[in-house]
């Protein structure tokens, strides 16, 4: 079964430009959340789509947007970059929402580098 | 606000030797779930092992075992028979959410360097 995967890997953008990162899920998995990553802050979450309907969101600006498609994968949009957005942004799937124990599967993740 | 503290930053361990990393939590909910997750170089976040909150029983998983302490809020990671290819940040987690909707609240993370 393939795992998570996300691309592209690794991203240079200017500030002030935008991007789109992917996140196809594992087969059968339909919730997809995105996660960012930064020495300064660790962890934290952006937010979560199921069944194309984004469910739960995290505490950040609106330049931050995501959606799901059909198929479940997933793309999460940075618009007007700032040197800040610069991180390693995590996707993670899961089969479902009902069950809280279900292991989260995650991808290699996305290395954006705003300059 | 849930929270999840991990006071030490970097832990080093010889390789066969045993070493537990600590995590804290706070929560209001009666009924959660915690989980330890590992991130090697390669970056991609690999499931420890995880807890039931309402299970006393503390979870095993081969070499890692935790210490659930609910009302203490605390929930150690050991880790038996270190191993090199053990070395990776370690992450504390909390899993928040019900039916509509759940995310993951992370510590900040333990850096575990094992020593040949």
């Amino acid at each position: 079964k393939a795992g998570v995967t996300q691309t592209p890997r690794y991203l240079i953008k200017t500030r002030g430009q935008q991007v789109t990162l992917s996140c196809s899920p594992i087969s059968g998995h339909r919730s997809v959340s995105w996660y960012q990553q930064t020495p300064g802050q660790g962890l934290q979450f952006l937010f979560e789509y199921f069944s194309e309907t984004q469910r739960n969101k995290g505490n950040f600006p609106g330049r931050f947007s995501g959606r799901q498609f059909s198929n479940s994968r997933s793309e999460m949009n940075v618009s007007t970059l700032e040197l800040g957005d610069s991180a390693l942004y995590l996707c993670a799937s899961i089969p479902g929402l009902a069950d809280m124990n279900t292991e989260a599967f995650f991808g290699q993740g996305t290395r954006l580098t705003v300059v | 606000a849930q929270t999840v503290t991990q006071s030490q930053p970097e832990m080093s361990v010889q390789e066969a030797e045993t070493v537990t990393l600590s995590c804290t939590y706070d929560t209001s909910e009666s009924d959660y779930y915690l989980f330890w997750y590992k991130q090697p170089p390669s970056r991609q976040m690999i499931l420890v092992i995880r807890q039931e909150a309402y299970k006393q029983q503390n979870a095993t998983e081969n070499r890692f075992s935790v210490n659930f302490q609910k009302a203490a809020k605390s929930f150690s990671l050991k880790i038996s028979d270190s191993q090199l290819g053990d070395a990776a940040m370690y992450f504390c987690a909390y899993r928040v959410g019900d039916n509509y909707g759940q995310n993951f609240v992370f510590g900040p993370g333990t850096r575990l360097s094992v020593l040949p």
